[in-house]
């Protein structure tokens, strides 16, 4: 079965400063990631995804993942952080025929002046 | 983009009723749609899988009977939480795939809180 894990409950990081929330899974193929981000009481906003190809991702809101395949890990990165990423972090994984995603626990980011 | 709303985005109801959440596409259609449930501070788990024309299928645990789900249109699904009682407080959120768009990606609505008393 597939499993994801963000060992991350909270990180706190200056804004300016860079950012990383890990993300590792397990499956037994190659998955389709997800990280997607959630402000307080909304839904899910997808941020970047990776089906194939390149191992680094660019997605919205300035922010990258990268792929490592010898690690089982997409993290996701930012240059700069800024007051409005403050939000709830979800990493998912998706399998090749199987539409249903796994979502890890989540990671809550908080950016302090 | 791709916009999925859910009505209502709050609701309070008392133990004992039936409660019902409307998941839309607006502006696209989508065969298949998801509905999660997400607990205060935790991760999101997937109910039931959501395919118009036919029934849903439902994960492990999750009782058919209590979360009755329709999705009687291309744009439309339905999850009424019958016999609410306060456990069933959560965080539901449905997610709807682009029958044109790119495999396995799914578009969130904002989500529903529902408060049982």
């Amino acid at each position: 079965a597939q499993s994801v894990t963000q060992p991350d409950i909270h990180i706190t990081v200056s804004e300016g400063a860079s950012l990383e929330l890990r993300c590792n899974y397990s499956y037994g193929a190659t998955p389709y990631l997800f990280w997607y981000v959630q402000s307080p009481g909304q839904g899910l906003q997808l941020l970047l995804k990776y089906f194939s190809g390149d191992t680094l991702v660019q997605g919205i809101k300035g922010f990258e993942a990268e792929f490592k395949r010898s690690q089982s890990s997409v993290n996701l990165r930012k240059p700069s952080g800024h007051w409005s990423d403050a939000a709830e972090y979800f990493c998912a994984v998706g399998a090749r025929g199987n539409e249903k995603l796994t979502f890890g626990t989540g990671t809550r980011l908080t950016i302090i002046p | 983009g791709a916009v999925v709303s859910q009505h209502p985005s709050r609701v309070i109801c008392k133990s004992g009723t039936s409660v019902k959440i409307e998941c839309r596409s607006l502006d696209f259609q989508a065969t298949t749609m998801f509905w999660y449930r997400q607990f205060p501070k935790q991760s999101l788990m997937l109910m039931a899988t959501s395919n118009e024309g036919s029934k849903a299928t439902y994960e492990q645990g999750v009782e058919k009977d209590k979360f009755l789900i329709n999705h009687a249109s291309l744009t439309l699904s339905t999850l009424t939480v019958t016999s609410a009682h306060p456990e069933d407080s959560s965080f539901y959120i449905c997610s709807a795939r682009d029958v044109q768009g790119a495999s396995y990606e799914q578009y969130f609505g904002p989500g529903t809180r529902l408060t049982v008393t």
